[in-house]
């Protein structure tokens, strides 16, 4: 079955720190890949996608991911972490052998200290 | 000017009424959809709309109900309302559905709780 994990529940840092946040798919093929953030009381916004080509995509506010096939993952990165970053951030996966849904790892929190 | 709104953002209400969520979305978008985040922020999809047909199912009570009076608008029905409906519920619309992507746009949620 396709299934998204994240699997760092929460994660801290130390606000200046850089950020690493793991995601792991596993699909019968290279799904569509997503990162999306979610702010206290807020809905889902998208940070970044990847469809195909380059492996390292550049997304909203300073994020960044890289694709990587064999391993299977998609990783979330920012060089340098802000206080305002401390939200609940979910990898997604699409496929089309997946009945066309999103399907979502189950989040990682992130907290930053000053 | 909001691109997906969802009405109310909060909902308080006694086990086993019948409760409405409603959901419109002003981009354009054919699909829309019903998610689910339940209180340890797990997402998880329950419907999902074309063009005012319903798509996706999931493994979803018959209570609830959703209705799709256009392509703009899904509204969630949900009868006889017990404790493990307590949830957030986004709603969240996307371009076709056949040469959809995954890039979804959220709502705000709505936030359900069931004393």
């Amino acid at each position: 079955a396709q299934s998204v994990t994240q699997p760092d529940i929460h994660i801290t840092v130390s606000e200046g720190a850089s950020l690493e946040l793991r995601c792991n798919y596993s699909y019968g093929a290279t799904p569509y890949l997503f990162w999306y953030v979610q702010s206290p009381g807020q809905g889902l916004q998208l940070l970044l996608k990847y469809f195909s080509g380059d492996t390292l995509v550049q997304g909203i506010k300073g994020f960044e991911a890289e694709f990587k096939r064999s391993q299977s993952s998609f990783n979330l990165r920012k060089p340098s972490v802000h206080w305002s970053d401390a939200a609940e951030y979910f990898c997604a996966a699409w496929g089309n052998n997946a009945g066309n849904m999103l399907t979502f790892g189950g989040g990682t929190r992130l907290m930053v200290k000053p | 000017d909001t691109a997906v709104s969802q009405t109310p953002k909060y909902l308080v209400t006694q086990m086993g009424n019948d409760k409405s969520i409603k959901c419109e979305q002003n981009l354009g978008h054919d699909t829309m959809y019903w998610y689910k985040q339940d209180s340890k922020k797990f997402l998880k999809i329950m419907f999902s709309y074309n063009n005012k047909e319903l798509i996706i199912n999931e493994t979803v009570p018959n209570r609830f109900s959703p209705k799709s009076p256009d392509k703009a608008h899904l509204n969630l029905h949900i009868n006889s309302l017990e404790l493990g409906d307590s949830a957030v519920y986004f709603c969240a619309s996307s371009q076709e559905a056949r040469s959809a992507t995954g890039e979804l746009f959220f709502g705000e949620g709505s936030r359900l709780t069931v004393l």
